[in-house]
């Protein structure tokens, strides 16, 4: 069974550039998410989708990062303009929908490296 | 709401001691919960979850890891350390049958040989 895959794994790019992230999750999962994990720090939830509707993105800075789920698949994170504490990684995991009565586990991607100078 | 407290951002040991990593956490309904280990330049991967059934629950790689709801404490434990299980490892709460995972802050474990 394939994993999350993202895209790219490393970024580096100068402040007020823009970036965008791809993420495609487990086949069959119905949740997807993006992290925020800065150095040093555990993983912060930036967005969760519910199949292609946002069930939570009350971290998410929303002035300068957007995300997409546009058919229930794969997402994508964007940030624009790039500030120098966006530099992070940013994880894509999925789940089995967790009302399901499955457990909510989550399958991470490697995550993409963004350095911004 | 949920919370994680992880105690200690770092721990060292020797190879063959005891692993004692601590969480603690907060839920205002019953909880699920996870460790998650994440080696370097890597994303996180399930070592084990609690999900109501047993309070010990056993993980890959020797880990367990015991819920104890009076001291709502979930500390992750191996009989001897391993130079391999040198990493990081993150303790996590999701509201049962809820959709928000809330991280802890992380203990990086040090296995000296």
């Amino acid at each position: 069974e394939a994993g999350v895959a993202q895209s790219p794994r490393y970024k580096i790019i100068e402040k007020r550039q823009s970036v965008a992230f791809w993420c495609n999750p487990i086949s069959g999962h119905a949740t997807l998410y993006w992290y925020q994990q800065i150095l040093g720090q555990g993983p912060k939830l930036l967005i969760q989708f519910q199949n292609n509707g946002v069930v939570d993105d009350s971290q998410l800075p929303k002035d300068r990062f957007s995300a997409e789920r546009l058919k229930g698949v794969d997402s994508t994170l964007k940030i624009q303009p790039a500030k120098l504490e966006d530099s992070a990684v940013y994880l894509c995991a999925s789940s089995l929908d967790p009302t399901g009565g499955n457990t909510g586990e989550l399958f991470f991607g490697e995550g993409s490296r963004l350095t911004v100078l | 709401a949920q919370s994680v407290t992880q105690l200690g951002s770092h721990v060292s040991v020797s190879e063959g001691a005891l692993v004692l990593l601590r969480c603690n956490y907060s839920s205002s309904v019953p909880p699920y919960l996870f460790w998650y280990v994440q080696y370097p330049n890597q994303g996180l991967q399930l070592l084990l979850k609690y999900t109501s059934a047993a309070t010990l629950v056993k993980g890959i790689n020797g880990f367990e890891a015991e819920f104890k709801k009076s001291e709502t404490s979930f500390h992750l434990t191996k009989p001897s350390a391993h130079m391999s299980d040198a990493a990081e490892y993150f303790c996590a709460v999701t509201a049962a049958g809820g959709f928000k995972t809330i991280f802890g802050a992380g203990t990086r474990l040090f296995v000296k040989a």
